[in-house]
């Protein structure tokens, strides 16, 4: 039983270059997230998907696009990384229609941008 | 601003006593409340769930509900040195156009001191 997926694990990019990160949840939940966390800072919404085929801005969206594939499928694209984006993210997935469900997450993707 | 707030600690307590995490929110009609632990280098793992006004116990783990004073704590009793780690509170509050979105506070760190 997987749960949330995300690859890669890790990776360091160079300023400029882009790379998109991958997210697939398998409990057919009907919205996904992208979380940043950094020290200090907490968990902040970068994107979000309430239901497949629409995507909303969070917290933390500039630098950043998304694309929900499919249900099961959310990836965040950084077009041209930047030392700021330097971060630990998070992919999750809710069962909106049941809103007493809990947020599930993946085990998360570490960035390094030099 | 809908807001979850929480103290950043760091809380250290003594092997074997009870810990006790705060949380408030800024939403009247919030309905869930969920208590995460995230251990460094991890993602949050949610520990405990509450919905209702008043106790929920689990193990060494005791949720606490005070809807009116838009309140929630989580207690741990015997207090572990596996225990430490960051704990985040995430509240549903409401967004635009009734839909309803997982807000985290930005965590308490524990240390239990062996």
């Amino acid at each position: 039983n997987a749960g949330v997926t995300q690859t890669p694990k890790f990776q360091v990019l160079k300023t400029g270059q882009s790379m998109t990160l991958q997210c697939a949840q398998d409990m057919n939940h009907n919205s996904m997230y992208w979380y940043r966390q950094d020290p200090g800072m907490g968990l902040r919404l970068i994107y979000y998907s309430a239901s497949e085929g629409t995507t909303d801005k969070g917290e933390v969206p500039n630098g950043y696009n998304v694309s929900r594939l499919n249900k099961r499928e959310f990836s965040l694209r950084l077009e041209s990384a930047a030392p700021s984006q330097t971060s630990v993210y998070f992919c999750a997935s809710w069962d909106r229609h049941s809103y007493n469900s809990p947020l599930h997450f993946g085990n998360g993707t570490r960035l390094t941008v030099t | 601003q809908k807001e979850v707030e929480q103290n950043s600690g760091p809380l250290s307590v003594p092997e074997g006593a009870i810990a006790s995490l705060n949380c408030t929110y800024s939403d009247r009609v919030s309905q869930s409340f969920f208590w995460y632990r995230q251990y460094s280098g991890k993602s949050p793992e949610l520990i405990m769930s509450i919905y209702s006004n008043g106790d929920k116990e689990d193990g060494r783990f005791t949720a606490q509900l005070n809807k009116a004073s838009q309140y929630v704590s989580l207690l741990i009793r015997d207090s572990q040195p596996s225990d430490s780690a960051t704990y985040l509170c995430a509240v549903n509050l409401r967004g635009g156009a009734g839909s309803y979105q997982l807000t985290f506070g930005k965590g308490t760190k524990l240390s239990v001191i062996p």
